[in-house]
């Protein structure tokens, strides 16, 4: 069935280091891919998406490339600030359902000074 | 633009007592709205589906019952927990879809903290 595996936390990184947080996904057709932050007491923001195979989505200074070959939707940040603590979730929307997403397990950031 | 607001953001309860959860898009329609459950340190769970004007479509093991979803306008959508017991403490989240704004994205409530005591 359809699924979200992304990679586990917590991830502790010093201010201006470089962010990976792998996703992958299983799904049959063309999904689209959702990075989704939420930060500390609050509701879930979207943070970038790609709805096509190549696609690159950005946002803040977060990249995240649709690989279809790979089935995957890393998210990147070039230098991460300690703004950015916070937890990422990383979702797809199947093609046959509607407006329903589909939520990895949710990755812990936090950044040092 | 698109955003989505929940009343109350946080409520303690008796264990026993109903309490009402209200999701609301200020500057659009939502066609769809959703209702999510967060555990502490997990990943949302969800609940229901709920078109306007129509039942909302619960997922396995959620007990419509105990978790009434009415979708009465296109911009109102409401959660009833009945009979709330202390296991039904969590982080509620609603959130909307509009077909006219995107069929791809959902825009997210900033959550309901309910505790039952």
């Amino acid at each position: 069935g359809n699924s979200v595996t992304q990679m586990e936390g917590p991830v502790t990184l010093s201010e201006e280091a470089f962010l990976t947080i792998n996703c992958t996904y299983t799904a049959t057709g063309y999904p689209s891919l959702f990075w989704y932050v939420q930060y500390p007491g609050e509701g879930l923001q979207l943070l970038l998406k790609a709805t096509k195979a190549d696609d690159k989505g950005s946002n803040k200074g977060f990249e995240a490339t649709y690989r279809k070959e790979t089935t995957s939707f890393h998210l990147e940040k070039g230098s991460v600030q300690v703004s950015d603590s916070a937890v990422y979730f990383c979702a797809f929307k199947a093609e046959t359902s509607g407006s329903r997403l589909t939520f990895g397990e949710g990755t812990q950031l936090t950044v040092n000074p | 633009g698109a955003v989505v607001s929940q009343h109350p953001s946080r409520v303690i309860c008796k264990s026993g007592t109903s309490v009402k959860i209200e999701c609301r898009s200020l500057d659009f329609q939502a066609t769809t709205m959703f209702w999510y459950r967060q555990f502490p340190k997990q990943s949302l769970m969800l609940m229901a589906t709920s078109n306007e004007g129509s039942k909302a479509t619960y997922e396995q093991g959620v007990e419509k019952d105990k978790f009434l979803i009415n979708h009465a306008s296109l911009t109102l959508s409401t959660l009833t927990v009945t009979s709330a017991h202390p296991e039904d403490s969590s982080f509620y989240i609603c959130s909307a879809g509009a077909t006219l704004l995107s069929t791809d994205t959902q825009y997210f409530g900033p959550g309901t903290r309910l505790t039952v005591l």
